[in-house]
């Protein structure tokens, strides 16, 4: 079977860094997406990792490992507008896409 | 570049009714995409298409569902009938096959099915 999961909340606070996990169960696997929605919104296209090792994009990085099945979104020096719904995509090799059902970001001033 | 477009924002119908959904994706774009997502769910994808020709639509979930790509800059996913589980915000969503993970997603339509 495919299956993501990711915390359904995550809480920190402004200035601070946080991680979000993905851990995914699949196999042909090709590589990890990650999205940003907030409310009301629509996702949002943040990074692609379709290597093992971390993709740094400003304060944002993401990070897979393909050995333990496993890739993390780390946001440094949050800012109130980080508040929002993070999701990791699996991409398989036949191009079909599966999305985890989300993290919620609370950021606390 | 206008980015996608998707029409209706809104749509609130009552059962039974047939529900047609649009989508223009962005030009030069070979891959369409079409979403659904709910609490429950999470975001789902229901059919993809490549230069026009529908490649999985096995996220489809039932045969009330239907999406054609007539041309290269327009979609449709049609709804008929219509039930109150179909109620959802349905994004579409297009990219470029040569950097295909990047996709850029409409503003969704929120459908309400009374």
């Amino acid at each position: 079977g495919q299956s993501l999961e990711q915390p359904s909340e995550v809480t920190a606070v402004e200035g601070a860094i946080v991680q979000i996990n993905c851990t995914y169960q699949t196999s042909g696997f090709y590589g990890l997406s990650w999205y940003q929605q907030h409310d009301g919104g629509a996702p949002t296209f943040l990074s692609y990792n379709a290597l093992d090792g971390l993709e740094e994009t400003g304060r944002f990085s993401s990070f897979l490992s393909r050995s333990d099945s496993y890739g993390y979104l780390l946001l440094q020096e949050l800012q109130m507008k980080d508040s929002a719904s993070y999701f990791c995509a699996v991409r398989f090799r036949d191009d079909k896409i599966i999305f985890g059902k989300g993290t919620r970001l609370h950021i606390l001033p | 570049d206008a980015g996608v477009i998707q029409s209706p924002r809104h749509e609130v119908t009552e059962m039974g009714q047939e529900v047609t959904l649009r989508c223009k994706p962005i030009s030069g774009h070979d891959y369409l995409f079409w979403y659904r997502q709910t609490m429950m769910r999470g975001l789902e994808l229901l059919i993809y298409f490549n230069n026009n020709v529908p490649i999985d639509d096995s996220g489809m979930p039932e045969d009330r569902f239907s999406a054609k790509m007539p041309n290269a800059s327009f979609s449709t996913l049609k709804i008929q009938p219509s039930e109150p589980r179909d109620s959802a915000v349905y994004f579409c969503a297009s990219s470029l096959g040569q950097s295909y993970n990047e996709q850029f997603f409409g503003p969704g339509t929120r459908l309400t099915v009374l």
